[in-house]
């Protein structure tokens, strides 16, 4: 059975740091990209970013260009999101997300919020 | 950047009637492979979405055979033959066809 599991939200203030990891399991990690995807509340999707298999080629919205990084490691069936200078636009429920042109299996999410 | 659009955004339905939500894009979809990338997502009150239809068309496992897919190029459809109760929540389109990826912006399903 596939599944993800996020940990690493929380509250933070604007122009701090967080780390998010989704520990991937019950399929071939590295064989597939992986994929955030944000949920600000009360709206819709937002497609975030996607690494490929070997963290050779990576993928980010304008919206996090420059200020989030995403990374992976096969060695561990993790795949991460550091974000770096939070805003309080980057409000959001982050889904980690199986795929890359689809995105067949979703977590249940983890929980940002950037507030002072 | 492509542009999905939904309509209705707003789907008011009778228990057992028909449901019908259309994706525009503003570009085709058509990938150099071959493929058309457009999947569609259900969203229950609560939970993480859930794919439903990738490809087009093809129909994820355990997905009722009341969802299906259709549509080519830059125009898509999703139907839902018979709606029953568990059918209500947010249904999006997404395109995997082109960088940066983007959903629609949602249609919201009640029971009428």
């Amino acid at each position: 059975e596939v599944q993800l599991l996020e940990s690493g939200g929380g509250s933070v203030q604007p122009g701090g740091s967080l780390r998010l990891s989704c520990a991937a399991s019950g399929f071939m990690f590295s064989a597939f990209a992986m994929t955030w995807v944000r949920q600000a509340p009360g709206k819709g999707l937002e497609w975030v970013s996607t690494v490929t298999t070997g963290n050779d080629n990576t993928y980010y919205a304008d919206s996090v260009k420059g200020r989030f990084t995403i990374s992976r490691d096969n060695s561990k069936n993790t795949v991460y999101l550091q974000m770096n200078s939070l805003r309080a636009e980057d409000t959001a429920v982050y889904y980690c997300a199986k795929g890359m042109t689809t995105f067949d299996y979703w977590g249940q999410g983890t929980l940002v919020t950037v507030s002072s | 950047d492509v542009v999905m659009t939904q309509s209705p955004l707003s789907l008011p339905v009778t228990l057992g009637q028909p449901a019908s939500i259309s994706c525009r894009c503003s570009q085709s979809l058509v990938y150099s492979d071959g493929n058309t990338y457009l999947n569609w997502f259900q969203q229950r009150p609560g939970q993480s979405p859930r794919r439903l239809i990738y490809k087009v068309s093809n129909r994820d496992s355990g997905v009722p055979d009341r969802f299906s897919g259709s549509g080519s190029g830059t125009d898509f459809t999703l139907k839902i033959s018979r709606v029953e109760a568990e059918d209500v929540g947010v249904y999006y389109c997404m395109q995997g066809t082109h960088w940066p990826r983007t959903f629609g912006q949602g249609t919201k399903l009640e029971i009428k």
